[in-house]
């Protein structure tokens, strides 16, 4: 099993440009989120999806959406990225039983000059 | 708001002697407490989870105690190894999960 999976691993954008990252999880889980991490901040949950086609807010969804068109995979879309997107990004899967306990894959180190 | 708070960025024990890493928080809806551990380049992964009808989880080393009247949560490694040298994130979750900023572990041989 590769668990959770995220492309790309690094990316540099230009202000205005956009782009996706794409989360995938072969563990067959219902949830899954998304989370910026940042010096000093801790994670902070963007979007997140309780099941196929179903997403959610989170603390700081403001420039971003998601979708989840498959139970495998999880998109995050910036549309016009901005410098204060600048952050490591996190994909996270967790089964409906145990909601809490969350698989993280590697993270996306996103700069946006 | 940080609802979750690690006031310790960093902490360095030798080994063999007790880590005590601390976490507050400010919510008192929150039913339950994780903590994480992150190496460099990597995902978090799930260390140990309290439930709030708990004041103690323990899993061969690592044991985490729940205060609920102080709202304070501590993870304690014993005996440490350099291996646990990493950052150890405190979240807190009533639905939403919330993390603290993280607390970087040192452990030295």
């Amino acid at each position: 099993n590769a668990g959770v999976t995220q492309t790309p691993k690094f990316r540099v954008l230009k202000t205005g440009q956009s782009m996706t990252l794409l989360c995938a999880q072969d563990m067959n889980h219902e949830y899954m989120y998304w989370y910026r991490q940042d010096p000093g901040m801790g994670l902070r949950l963007i979007h997140y999806s309780v099941g196929e086609g179903t997403t959610a807010k989170g603390e700081v969804p403001d420039g971003y959406n998601v979708s989840r068109l498959k139970k495998q995979n999880f998109l995050l879309g910036l549309e016009s990225a901005a410098p204060s997107q600048t952050s490591v990004y996190f994909c996270a899967s967790s089964y409906v039983g145990s909601r809490n306990e969350q698989f993280f894959g590697p993270g996306t180190r996103l700069t946006v000059l | 708001d940080q609802q979750v708070k690690q006031n310790s960025p960093s902490l360095s024990v030798q080994e063999g002697r007790i880590s005590i890493l601390n976490c507050d928080y400010t919510n008192s809806m929150f039913d339950y407490f994780l903590w994480y551990k992150k190496y460099p380049a990597e995902g978090p992964t799930f260390l140990i989870s309290i439930s709030s009808i708990k004041d103690k989880n323990e899993d061969g080393r690592f044991t985490v105690f729940l205060n609920k009247s102080a709202k304070h949560l501590s993870l304690h490694i014993v005996p440490s190894q350099p291996g646990d040298s990493a950052v150890y994130f405190c979240a807190a979750s009533v639905g939403d999960m919330r993390f603290g900023a993280g607390t970087r572990l040192t452990v030295k041989p």
